[in-house]
């Protein structure tokens, strides 16, 4: 069974561009998490998508953006970009959101210039 | 705010010795406790979890244990071998809800 994975592996932005981020579940995973990892900061939660719904949020700015479709893929996107977006996001698949274990892909690395 | 909390970021442990890496919450509603081993380059690998009605839980060389009181929960590694060598993160979270809170991660260094 194929793993959780992110496109593009690797971005760089200049500040005020917006960026879009993919991620393809582990293939019947249902619950899509993202997460900003940064030096220091570990991970911080950004969102929860289930079955297209956004369920839970963290605390980042409205530029900070999510949606899930009917496969279950999930897209983050942020707009307006700043320099202290610049990390690594990184997005994990469960089966139903009710399976505590998280399935974690490569992530992608943003720089923002 | 950091709901969780690892303060050593680094720890260095000679093959075949133990390995203690230790997390701190806050929030008592937490009720599900989990580790996650993290390589460059990769995402974090789900390691063991423990909820909160349990003191410890075992599988193989990892133990992972709950002191609900001190709000502290540890993970052991017994022995500790060069292959370990990775940043482990703490997370904790409400079961049933799917939001988890990560601590900032500890880089073990096992050295031969």
């Amino acid at each position: 069974k194929a793993g959780v994975t992110q496109t593009p592996r690797y971005l760089i932005k200049t500040r005020g561009q917006q960026v879009t981020l993919s991620c393809s579940p582990i293939s019947g995973h249902r619950s899509v998490s993202w997460y900003q990892q940064t030096p220091g900061q570990g991970l911080q939660f950004l969102f929860e998508y289930f079955s297209e719904t956004q369920r839970n949020k963290g605390n980042f700015p409205g530029r900070f953006s999510g949606r899930q479709f009917s496969n279950s893929r999930s897209e983050m996107n942020v707009s307006t970009l700043e320099l202290g977006d610049s990390a690594l996001y990184l997005c994990a698949s469960s089966l139903d959101g009710l399976t505590l274990e998280q399935y974690f892909g490569p992530g992608t690395r943003l720089t923002v210039t | 705010d950091q709901q969780v909390k690892q303060n050593s970021p680094s720890l260095s442990v000679q093959e075949g010795r133990i390995s203690i890496l230790n997390c701190d919450y806050t929030n008592s509603m937490f009720d599900y406790f989990l580790w996650y081993k993290k390589y460059p380059a990769e995402g974090p690998t789900f390691l063991i979890s423990i909820s909160s009605i349990k003191d410890k839980n075992e599988d193989g060389r990892f133990t992972v244990f709950l002191n609900k009181s001190a709000k502290h929960l540890s993970l052991h590694i017994v022995p500790s071998q060069p292959g370990d060598s990775a940043v482990y993160f703490c997370a904790a979270g409400v079961y049933n809800f799917n939001k988890f809170y990560f601590g900032s991660g500890t880089k073990l260094n096992v050295k031969p």
